[in-house]
């Protein structure tokens, strides 16, 4: 049973434009979120992560928004680049130990 | 040095052979993960070591064997695979595997995986 699910396994953007990566998960336990950027021939690389204890945490033209009451995340790119161009994983955690991640969200942004 | 290193990057292996994946870190990190992950499938946790023990094992077939010679190290011994088990081998590290909630001690740093193809 899929404890993180990612319900678009695509997304194409225009260059400039905000991409929005969405996420749910099924666990109340889950503590600890990341979001992983994959380019293909790399291994997943961390991008950016929340705690269950805020709801908003932002890097640059990334922000990880949290709904702990809908048990729903998102991964907001503002403005998106071509270079953004990737699969994003995202994982949650739980006191720690072992993550879970969803299937991916392919992201195209068109020059 | 930032890097988890997986070597090789590509393995093509007949069911009966033995083989090796191998990985390396040098960011002082004491847990050290083996994930397999198949075609637009989520990377699915096979083998953890924490402080050079083996802590988790998720069920995975004893064709399978973890080896974590030291801190640094984490191999992953392959005999009779199945062609079920072509996929990519990705090996991932942490600072710890704290059980403190709201922890980022355990984010993972992963290698660029290998990509095992067993005829």
């Amino acid at each position: 049973d899929q404890q993180v699910k990612q319900n678009s396994p695509s997304l194409s953007v225009q260059e400039g434009r905000i991409s929005i990566l969405n996420c749910d998960y099924t666990n109340s336990m889950f503590d600890y979120f990341l979001w992983y950027k994959k380019y293909p021939a790399e291994g997943p690389t961390f991008l950016i992560s929340i705690s269950s204890i805020k709801d908003k945490n932002e890097d640059g033209r990334f922000t990880v928004f949290l709904n702990k009451s809908a048990k729903h995340l998102s991964l907001h790119i503002v403005p998106s680049q071509p270079g953004d161009s990737a699969v994003y994983f995202c994982a949650a955690s739980a006191f720690g130990n072992q993550f879970y991640f969803g299937t991916g969200t392919s992201l195209t942004v068109i020059p | 040095d930032t890097e988890v290193t997986q070597t090789p990057k590509h393995l093509v292996m007949g069911m009966t052979n033995k083989k090796s994946l191998k990985c390396e870190q040098h960011m002082g990190h004491r847990a050290m993960y083996w994930y397999k992950q198949k075609a637009k499938k989520p990377p699915e946790l096979m083998f953890v070591y924490s402080y050079e023990k083996l802590s988790i094992n998720e069920s995975v077939p004893s064709r399978f064997s973890p080896e974590c010679p030291n801190s640094s190290l984490l191999n992953l011994h392959l005999h009779a695979l199945q062609p079920e088990d072509s996929a990519l081998y990705l090996c991932a590290s942490s600072r710890t595997r704290s059980g403190q909630p709201n922890s980022g001690a355990n984010v993972l740093t992963f290698g660029a995986g290998s990509r095992l193809t067993v005829l």
